[in-house]
């Protein structure tokens, strides 16, 4: 199947300071690519939808100018979480459709942020 | 909105026993309905999954039967291991859209 990377694996940060993910799809090219935030022991919440070459859509309640995504190629997005607070800390994951709408997603391993 | 329930939340069961997760949904467009396993921090993984035109798949061990008149849709592990336990999810997606959306989870523990 298709596969999606997601670097770093883990970051451990200021509270304040930035920090910027990154999602490859490695054999593929997508055109749209998916953030997740996942609390513990909860379910996978949208974050928004990443498009290459034009503005991400963010879901209701997701501030956009906290989370700056930027979809610079086909292969390659990447989530940036500014002025990060602890409540920020979470599992962070990206996806990436291979196809058509309607077709499989493909997660990236996560990233699992702490704020300190 | 689309909506996906999922019962139960938490199923604990004994090796060898089968489990049964069940999710209903709203969207009536709905035509995909996938199934993920997700160990605790790693990412979640496509285990089965069905589509709108098929009432029934099974892979093994694994079986998943969609309801399309009641909008439910059925996971059903056999003869269930330890490495069975995780937390699974379901999700559908509409026609057309990339974006699927996903039950609440549900977390298995089978006990050898």
């Amino acid at each position: 199947g298709a596969v999606v990377s997601q670097h770093p694996s883990w970051v451990i940060c200021k509270s304040g300071t930035s920090v910027k993910i990154e999602c490859r799809s490695l054999d593929f090219q997508a055109t749209t690519m998916f953030w997740y935030r996942q609390f513990p022991k909860q379910s996978l919440m949208l974050m928004a939808t990443s498009n290459e070459g034009s503005k991400a859509t963010y879901e209701q309640g997701v501030e956009k100018d906290k989370f700056l995504i930027n979809h610079a190629s086909l292969t390659l997005s990447t989530l940036t979480v500014t002025s990060a607070h602890p409540e920020d800390s979470s599992f962070y994951i990206c996806s990436a459709g291979a196809g058509g709408p309607g077709n499989e997603q493909f997660f990236g391993p996560g990233t699992r942020l702490t704020v300190l | 909105g689309e909506n996906v329930e999922q019962h139960p939340s938490t199923l604990s069961v004994q090796e060898g026993d089968s489990a049964v997760i069940k999710c209903t949904y709203s969207d009536s467009a709905s035509n995909y309905f996938p199934w993920y396993k997700q160990e605790l921090g790693k990412r979640p993984q496509l285990i089965i999954d069905i589509r709108s035109n098929v009432g029934e798949k099974k892979d093994q061990r694994i079986a998943v039967t969609l309801n399309k008149t009641a909008k439910h849709f059925s996971l059903h592990i056999t003869e269930t291991q330890p490495e069975d336990s995780a937390v699974y999810f379901c999700a559908q997606k509409s026609g057309g859209s990339y974006i699927p959306t996903f039950g609440r989870g549900t977390s298995l523990i089978v006990h050898p």
